[in-house]
């Protein structure tokens, strides 16, 4: 099993509201991701999670808040989002976070749009 | 500016070669990759190369490196409708991956 899953796959939300993306991964990598992806743009990086523990955190507002139940599964709890945080979420895996090696494994994503 | 810089467009016709180029700055880049974006979905890895090789084959695909001028280059033999995609190139270096930001592919028949 070579995949990555993400649900839901599409997200309308308000701004008050709370929800919460999923991913899953059963490859056994030791390393998850998030990102965040505008139209047009490259991923950008939010936070990596390396053996359940938060590894990075790039200045995300707080408003997004990771978590990592077990080595399978990453969420991303969201609330009170902003119309500008409307884009693609993508969740991706690999072997490992420090390895010189670190080929990523990225799920469909997850499209969100705040209203 | 950006770390991976990769020209932002490119129109193919069908069954022709492309050829999409990457300049990246990080010099202990150990492995660079070539990833596809279709609309819609997640990326997907197409190749990847280690900084030790000079060209590495897959199928239609060929990579170049050139580590002394950091070019990095992806060639799509016969091209198809199906390569339409974006395509981002990223760079590794114990850690965190640097994408450049991608160049559309437009395949026309």
């Amino acid at each position: 099993d070579t995949e990555v899953t993400q649900t839901p796959k599409h997200l309308v939300m308000g701004m008050t509201n709370k929800k919460s993306l999923k991913c899953e991964q059963h490859m056994g990598h030791r390393a998850m991701y998030w990102y965040k992806q505008k139209a047009k743009k490259p991923p950008e990086l939010m936070f990596v999670y390396s053996y359940e523990k938060l590894s990075i955190n790039e200045s995300v507002p707080s408003r997004f808040s990771p978590e990592c139940p077990n080595s399978s599964l990453l969420n991303l709890h969201l609330h009170a989002l902003q119309p500008e945080d409307s884009a693609l979420y993508l969740c991706a895996s690999s072997q490992d976070w420090e390895g010189s090696y670190n080929e990523q494994f990225f799920g469909p994503g997850t499209r969100l749009t705040v209203l | 500016g950006e770390d991976v810089e990769q020209s932002l467009f490119l129109s193919v016709r069908e069954g022709d070669s492309s050829v999409i180029n990457c300049t990246y700055t990080d010099s202990s880049s150990t492995y660079l990759y070539w990833y596809k974006q279709e609309p819609g979905a997640g990326l997907q890895l197409l190749t990847y190369i280690f900084s030790n090789m000079d060209m590495k084959q897959d199928q239609r695909l060929t990579v170049l490196l050139n580590k002394k001028d950091k070019h990095l280059s992806l060639r799509i033999a016969d091209t198809q409708t199906g390569d339409s995609a974006i395509y981002f190139c990223a760079e590794s270096s114990w850690g965190k991956f640097q994408f450049g930001a991608g160049t559309q592919v437009v395949v026309t028949p």
